[in-house]
């Protein structure tokens, strides 16, 4: 039973415009979501995080939305660029008493930039 | 500071060798996570450590497969003997406590059991 799902496989995009990527999660209980990028051969790297007390968090060219009322989250990339063709992976975290869980994640996006 | 480091990168194996995983987390990191990458099921967490005890491991497919942790700055995670569906991505990752963001990833060792 997947908790979180990205049901995109892959996403292809225009250099300069705008990529949407989407996840949702099933437990309503997640304390924080966040979104991993992978290069092929390399291990994931932290993108951006947001809590689930906020609907929005933004860093530079990326922002994630959060809807809790539709257990849903999407990173917005503008302006897209080449670089930034990678597998793209959700994640949730749940924190027990304070105390670290661990991150499950979907299954991830592959992003292709066009120039 | 390094990042996590995993060893080899690359390990080919005939089925029923026994195969040793290496890692080593980022100094002063608390937990550190064993997930394993396959097509069919993604980033899965095998196995997490909290200052060097293991906390779940739930994930572990079968008793084939143990993890050590002897001390903060080391962990192995074993697989014998190896079967050919053990061939996936084996990511090492480390973090702080109570730090959302903070999993740092290895490279990864890419393991091919023959």
């Amino acid at each position: 039973d997947q908790q979180v799902k990205q049901n995109s496989p892959s996403l292809s995009v225009q250099e300069g415009r705008i990529s949407i990527l989407n996840c949702d999660y099933t437990n309503s209980m997640f304390d924080y979501f966040l979104w991993y990028k992978k290069y092929p051969a390399e291990g994931p790297t932290f993108l951006i995080s947001i809590s689930s007390i906020k609907d929005k968090n933004e860093d530079g060219r990326f922002t994630v939305f959060l809807n809790k009322s539709a257990k849903h989250l999407s990173l917005h990339i503008v302006p897209s660029q080449p670089g930034d063709s990678a597998v793209y992976f959700c994640a949730a975290i749940l924190y027990y008493g304070g105390s670290q869980g661990n991150l499950i994640f979907g299954k991830g996006t592959k992003l292709s930039v066009k120039p | 500071d390094a990042g996590v480091i995993q060893s080899p990168r690359h390990e080919v194996t005939e089925m029923g060798q026994e195969v040793t995983l290496r890692c080593k987390p980022i100094s002063g990191h608390d937990y550190l996570f064993w997930y394993r990458q396959t097509m069919m099921r993604g980033l899965e967490l095998l196995i997490y450590f909290n200052n060097n005890v293991p906390i779940d491991d739930s994930g572990m497919p079968e008793d084939r497969f143990s993890a050590k942790m002897p001390n903060a700055s080391f962990s192995t995670l074993k697989i014998q003997p190896s079967e050919p569906r053990d061939s996936a991505v084996y990511f090492c990752a480390s973090s702080r406590q109570g730090v959302g963001y903070g999993y740092t990833f290895g490279s990864g060792t890419r393991l091919t059991v023959v």
